[in-house]
């Protein structure tokens, strides 16, 4: 299993529709979990941290599931500026530095 | 504030040539980071810096040299450029030490292309 893993998508998603996606990852001592969210051409941006018991911020839901490795993201009643690419943060193994994804970019189609 | 700035924001250089890329912050953080982001890639660490004077290699850090001249400035040095070293170069700070917990603020990035 890679460290860290996205589907790169595109997902085209219609506004108004929800959306959710996956994070795979590797080490299974993970303490860290964030998404970041980055617009073409700009920098990357914390959207949220992901804590054990879940975490919800307006129309974002951020899930962490232990026992499969994978963090998620929901966004409800999407909007055309959630257009983005959806980073993935984890703390890997070997030197306890955090790792990025690759990113699963989403288009919202008005 | 403006947080975290870079310059150059558009280089393009010739194979052999040198350049530094610029970055500042004025958040008053502890922590500065190289980035490097290529297509299809994840953002990969190049150095980092927990206090002025100190430095660390990251994952990719074979072609580059850092300085962290004072707390506000961390500089990124290609002595000679190659092809492989096109990419988008980001510069991030934390507020404490490095650790895996604290939210990266970036800056705008440099997008650099090597001829």
């Amino acid at each position: 299993r890679k460290e860290v893993e996205q589907d790169p998508g595109p997902f085209n998603v219609p506004e108004g529709a929800t959306v959710a996606f996956n994070c795979t990852y590797s080490n299974s001592a993970s303490q860290s979990f964030f998404w970041y969210r980055q617009d073409c051409r700009k920098e990357p941006k914390l959207l949220m941290s992901v804590y054990s018991s879940g975490n919800e911020d307006g129309r974002f839901t951020a899930q962490l599931n232990r026992a499969s490795q994978y963090i998620s993201l929901l966004i409800r009643d999407s909007k055309l500026s959630d257009s983005a690419t959806y980073l993935c943060v984890v703390n890997r193994e070997r030197d306890d530095k955090i790792i990025f994804g690759k990113g699963t970019r989403l288009h919202i189609l008005p | 504030n403006a947080g975290v700035t870079q310059t150059p924001k558009f280089q393009v250089l010739k194979t052999g040539q040198s350049m530094t890329l610029q970055c500042a912050q004025d958040m008053n953080h502890n922590s500065m980071y190289w980035y490097r982001q290529d297509p299809g890639m994840g953002l990969r660490l190049i150095y980092y810096s927990a206090s002025e004077g100190t430095t660390d290699k990251g994952e990719v850090p074979n072609g580059y040299n850092v300085s962290r001249l004072n707390k506000r400035e961390f500089s990124l040095r290609l002595e000679s450029a190659a092809p492989s070293q096109t990419s988008v170069y980001f510069c991030a700070s934390t507020p404490g030490e490095p650790n895996i917990y604290d939210e990266q603020y970036f800056g705008p990035g440099t997008r650099l292309t090597v001829t």
